[in-house]
C-alpha cells in the first residue's frame, strides 16, 4: 500500500504567519493527492483535491502543490479558524490511504 | 443540505458483532458510491470500505476483509456496515462519507457524518 508521511507532526505558528505542510508518498501518486482539515470533535473537511484544486467554498489562502511523491499544503496567512489537524490522502491506488496528520497549533 | 447521520455504535466484547447504519439526505443517494472511514481515538483516518451504487461492487481494506460487510438500501437512503469478529483494534469512530464528484471512482469525500463510536473491550 502507499504510505504517506506528513511533516512536521506539529507546527506552532502565530496568526498571520504562513504555514507550510508536507506530505511524502512511498511511491508516485501522480497528482492524485487530497488534503483535509479536521478540527476537534468535527468530521474532516475536504480542502484540496488532485494536489492543487481547491474544493468548493475553500478560501484562497489554502493552496496545494506537488506531484509524484512530494506535496505541500500552504496556508498563506493563518486565521484563527485554521488551527486544526491536516491530513493528506492518496487516491491513486487501493487501499486509499491517509497520512498521519500535521497539527497546526497557536504559538 | 447534505446530511449523513450514523448510528449503531457502542461497547462490544472481542469476538462480538455490531451493525452500523448511516441515514443520508439532501442528495440522490442511489447515484453515489458510499464509503466508511474510521478513526481510532487520538489517531489518524483509515479508509474501511466502499460500495457501488448498485450494492454489488464492494471494496475493503485488508484488515477487515472477511469480517466486515458493507451494504446499502437505496429505497431507504441508508448505508450499513455489519461488523463481525470484532477486535480491540477495531475500536474507532466510524464515519459515513459521501464521495466528491471532483474525484473519480469515489476516492475523495466532500461530506461526512459526525461518526458513531465503536469500542471493543472486555
Amino acid at each position: 500500500e502507499v504510505v504517506l508521511t506528513q511533516s512536521p507532526a506539529t507546527l506552532s505558528l502565530s496568526p498571520g504567519e504562513r504555514a507550510t505542510l508536507s506530505c511524502r508518498a512511498s511511491q508516485s501518486v501522480n497528482r492524485y493527492l487530497v488534503w483535509y482539515q479536521q478540527k476537534p470533535g468535527q468530521a474532516p473537511r475536504l480542502l484540496i483535491y488532485d494536489a492543487s484544486n481547491r474544493a468548493t467554498g475553500i478560501p484562497a489562502r489554502f493552496s496545494g502543490s506537488g506531484s509524484g511523491t512530494d506535496f505541500t499544503l500552504t496556508i498563506s496567512t493563518l486565521e484563527p479558524e485554521d488551527y486544526a489537524v491536516y491530513y493528506c490522502q492518496q487516491r491513486t491506488k487501493w487501499p486509499l490511504t491517509f497520512g498521519g496528520g500535521t497539527r497546526v497549533e497557536i504559538k | 443540505e447534505v446530511q449523513l447521520v450514523e448510528s449503531g455504535g457502542g461497547l462490544v466484547q472481542p469476538g462480538g458483532s455490531l451493525r452500523l447504519s448511516c441515514e443520508a439526505s439532501g442528495f440522490t443517494f442511489s447515484n453515489y458510491w458510499m464509503t466508511w472511514v474510521r478513526q481510532a481515538p487520538g489517531k489518524g483516518l483509515e479508509w474501511v470500505a466502499n460500495i457501488k451504487q448498485d450494492g454489488i461492487e464492494k471494496y475493503y481494506v485488508d484488515s477487515v476483509k472477511g469480517r466486515f460487510t458493507i451494504s446499502r438500501d437505496n429505497a431507504k437512503n441508508s448505508l450499513f456496515l455489519q461488523m463481525d469478529s470484532l477486535r480491540a483494534e477495531d475500536t474507532a469512530l466510524y464515519y459515513c462519507a459521501k464521495p466528491s464528484l471532483d474525484c473519480s471512482s469515489a476516492t475523495c469525500f466532500d461530506y461526512w457524518g459526525q461518526g458513531t463510536l465503536v469500542t471493543v473491550s472486555s
